[in-house]
C-alpha cells in the first residue's frame, strides 16, 4: 500500500460547481496536511497547511482532515476557470523535514 | 527577484554531457530541497540540506551531485544521465525549524536526456 493515494483524474466540473479532492494515507505518524496547487510549467504552491484533525477555511478553499479514516479533502466552493491546475495532497510526522506527496489530481474547470 | 527562482527553466542534454542547474531562494530560509516530478507519479524527494549540512540523500544515483555552498544557493550537477531522468526538477526551500514544514517551491527546470 502506498503512503498516500491520490487519484490522478481528471476531474472536469462546469464553472460554479463545488469541487471535491481528496486523498487517504496509511501512516498513523502524519500530522500535518497541505495541499499543493499546480499551474502547467510553474511549481506547486501552497493553498492549505493544516495541523492535526478538523477543518480550516481560506475564501473559496476549505481543507478537512479525518485523522481516523486517514482522509484528507479539498473543497473549492463557486469553481472558477483560472482553478483549473493539478492539486497535490502533502503530508509529513511531527518533527520530520520531509513532506510525502500524492501523484496529484488534474482539476479542469469548464467554463 | 522573490522566492524561489531556478535556472536553467529548460535543458537538453545527451547522456554524455555534464550541466548543472541551479536553484537560489530570497526567503531568508535555512533548509533546501530537490525534487525530481515525473509524469503520473508523486513529487519524489531527492536531496535535503538543512543549513548547509546534507540531512537527506533518498538513494539518488550518484550520477545526480547536490552542493549548497551557502543557505540560499542549491546545485544539482548532472553527469552521464539516462533518458530516464528526463522530468522536472523541482527545487524548494523551508524555514528549517522545526515544527515548520511550509515549503516554497521554484518552478523547476525541465530536464530531457537524449
Amino acid at each position: 500500500q502506498k503512503e498516500v493515494e491520490q487519484d490522478p483524474g481528471p476531474l472536469s466540473v462546469p464553472e460554479g460547481a463545488i469541487v471535491s479532492l481528496n486523498c487517504t494515507y496509511s501512516n498513523s505518524a502524519f500530522q500535518y496536511f497541505m495541499w499543493y496547487r499546480q499551474y502547467s510549467r510553474k511549481g506547486p504552491e501552497l493553498l492549505m497547511y493544516t495541523y492535526s484533525s478538523g477543518n480550516k477555511e481560506d475564501g473559496r478553499f476549505t481543507a478537512q482532515v479525518d485523522k481516523s479514516s486517514k482522509y484528507i479533502s479539498l473543497f473549492i466552493r463557486d469553481s472558477q476557470p483560472s482553478d483549473s491546475a493539478t492539486y497535490l495532497c502533502a503530508m509529513s510526522a511531527m518533527g520530520d523535514d520531509k513532506i510525502i506527496f500524492g501523484k496529484g489530481t488534474r482539476l479542469h474547470i469548464l467554463p | 527577484e522573490t522566492g524561489v527562482t531556478q535556472t536553467p527553466r529548460h535543458l537538453v542534454m545527451g547522456m554524455t554531457n555534464k550541466k548543472s542547474l541551479k536553484c537560489e531562494q530570497h526567503l531568508g530560509h535555512n533548509a533546501m530541497y530537490w525534487y525530481k516530478q515525473s509524469a503520473k507519479k508523486p513529487l519524489e524527494l531527492m536531496f535535503v540540506y538543512n543549513f548547509k549540512e546534507q540531512t537527506e540523500n533518498n538513494s539518488v544515483p550518484s550520477r545526480f551531485s547536490p552542493e549548497c555552498p551557502n543557505s540560499s544557493h542549491l546545485f544539482l550537477h548532472l553527469h552521464t544521465l539516462q533518458p530516464e531522468d528526463s522530468a522536472l526538477y523541482l527545487c524548494a526551500s523551508s524555514s528549517g525549524l522545526a515544527g515548520d514544514n511550509e515549503q516554497f517551491f521554484g518552478p523547476g527546470t525541465r530536464l530531457t536526456v537524449l
